[in-house]
C-alpha cells in the first residue's frame, strides 16, 4: 500500500534490551523524521534524514540510533533501552519543496518494562 | 524558530464554528504558519498553511493578521469527528524541520 508504515504498531521490551522500530513510505520523499510523544510534551524530533546516508540529530537525540541505507526506510534503533523511553513513536516523512508538510505514520507504542 | 502560543482546551457544539487564536509574537519575514490536526492513536494530519491574509481550504481558514503575530484556524460548523489535538506551527520553510507544541485539546460534544 502507498504511504507511510510502521512496525511493530504496539512492542513491549525490558531495560537494556536493543529495540528496531521500522518506517518505510512509499512516496520516496527525501526527508524522513521520528517522533517521540509523551503526555506533557506534546512531538518532540529525534533524528532527522534529508536523504540516504545524511542523517541529524534532532531535540531528543540521546539513546537513539538511526540509519538510512536506503531512501524509503528510516529504522529507528534503541540500543539499550531505558524505561524513559517508554513513548509513542512517530515517523514521518516530507518531500522538500520549499514548503514543511510532513506526512506521518501510524506510529509505535513502545513500552519499556 | 518562533515560538506559539495556544490555548491548552476549547470546548465546543456539534454546528459551531470553532476559532483557535495562535500567538507567535516573534515570527520571523522567511516563517510560514502550519496547522496540524491530530486524533487519538494517530499521526498528525496537515490541515492548513499561510504566510499572510487569508488562506481557505475545503477542510478549514486560515486568518493571519497583517503584523503576523497571531493567527486564527477557523473551522466551520464543527463535528464531533472534529475532536482533536490542533497544533500551530511557524517555521521558516527554508528548513526541514518543525517544532510541535503541545497543541489546543478541541472537544466537540452532541
Amino acid at each position: 500500500d502507498a504511504g507511510i508504515t510502521q512496525s511493530p504498531r504496539y512492542k513491549i521490551t525490558e531495560t537494556g534490551r536493543q529495540v528496531t522500530l521500522m518506517c518505510h513510505q512509499t512516496w520516496s520523499h527525501s526527508y524522513m523524521f521520528w517522533y517521540r510523544q509523551d503526555l506533557g510534551h506534546g512531538l518532540r524530533l529525534i533524528y532527522y534524514s534529508a536523504a540516504a546516508d545524511i542523517t541529524d540529530k534532532g531535540e531528543v537525540p540521546d539513546g537513539y540510533v538511526v540509519s538510512r541505507s536506503k531512501t524509503e526506510n528510516f529504522p529507528l534503533t534503541l540500543e539499550s533501552a531505558t524505561r524513559s523511553q517508554t513513548s509513542v513513536y512517530f515517523c514521518a516523512s516530507s518531500d522538500w519543496q520549499g514548503r514543511k508538510t510532513q506526512y506521518f505514520g501510524p506510529g509505535t507504542r513502545l513500552l519499556v518494562l | 524558530l518562533a515560538k506559539t502560543t495556544q490555548p491548552i482546551s476549547m470546548d465546543s457544539y456539534e454546528g459551531q464554528e470553532v476559532n483557535i487564536t495562535c500567538s507567535h509574537n516573534n515570527i520571523a519575514t522567511n516563517d510560514y504558519i502550519t496547522w496540524y490536526q491530530q486524533f487519538p492513536s494517530q499521526g498528525p494530519r496537515f490541515i492548513i498553511q499561510g504566510y499572510k491574509t487569508k488562506v481557505t481550504n475545503e477542510v478549514a481558514s486560515l486568518f493571519i493578521p497583517a503584523d503576523r503575530k497571531s493567527s486564527t484556524l477557523s473551522l466551520p460548523r464543527v463535528s464531533l469527528s472534529d475532536t482533536a489535538v490542533y497544533y500551530c506551527l511557524v517555521g521558516d520553510t527554508r528548513y526541514s524541520t518543525l517544532t510541535f507544541g503541545k497543541g489546543t485539546m478541541l472537544l466537540v460534544s452532541p
